[in-house]
């Protein structure tokens, strides 16, 4: 069973443009999850979906959004990229809600110069 | 978010048993104590988890104090390969969202 897989892996933006992250969760699993880590910060929440809807958003400026569509893969944009958003973003998918084990992918390390 | 207190950093043997504490004092009814790993250039790794009673799986056993305010991890036999920053995290039911600290450093040594 493939895991849960993040595109692209690595990605050099400048400031001021947007950045497009994708995540594809293991088949079957309709629920992702997307964190933030940076060695200062640490792991921090940013959005949660379930079956094409948004049920919990961390405290994240609105530069960040999100959505999933309905095979489940989701995508996270960040807009007008800041130097302070260089980080690895992690997606987490599970089956369910119900369901107590999350399986997180490789991440994508963005680096904004 | 109800928050968990863990040691930054743990040594130990190769071979040796591990046991990695968590506090959680304001912990509710309804959450459930969780254990994610992060090994070095990866993304975290569920290990166990666990609500009232002690937890056994594969990887690792839980056990849970009576008042639920705090938990230990028990790794049996550490190997290399258990090198990793381990996060005690406190997940209320039916939330998928999971509140990390900053976990503890643990360390192998051959």
């Amino acid at each position: 069973k493939a895991g849960v897989t993040q595109t692209p892996r690595y990605l050099i933006k400048t400031r001021g443009q947007q950045v497009t992250l994708s995540c594809s969760p293991i088949s079957g699993h309709r629920s992702v999850s997307w964190y933030q880590q940076t060695p200062g910060q640490g792991l921090q929440f940013l959005f949660e979906y379930f079956s094409e809807t948004q049920r919990n958003k961390g405290n994240f400026p609105g530069r960040f959004s999100g959505r999933q569509f309905s095979n489940s893969r989701s995508e996270m944009n960040v807009s007008t990229l800041e130097l302070g958003d260089s980080a690895l973003y992690l997606c987490a998918s599970s089956f369910s809600l119900a369901i107590y084990e999350q399986y997180f992918g490789p991440g994508t390390r963005l680096t904004v110069t | 978010d109800a928050k968990t207190t863990q040691p930054n950093s743990m040594e130990s043997n190769e071979e040796e048993p591990v046991h990695l504490p968590c506090n959680h004092s304001t912990i509710s009814g309804t959450d459930y104590i969780h254990w994610y790993r992060q090994l070095p250039s990866q993304g975290p790794e569920y290990v166990i988890h666990g609500l009232t009673s002690n937890v056994n799986n594969r990887m690792a056993s839980l056990a849970i104090a009576e008042d639920r305010k705090s938990s230990t991890l028990i790794l049996h036999r550490a190997t290399l390969r258990d090198a990793a920053v381990y996060y005690c995290i406190l997940r209320r039911q039916g939330a998928q969202k999971l509140v990390f600290g900053q976990g503890t450093r643990l360390t192998i040594n051959p």
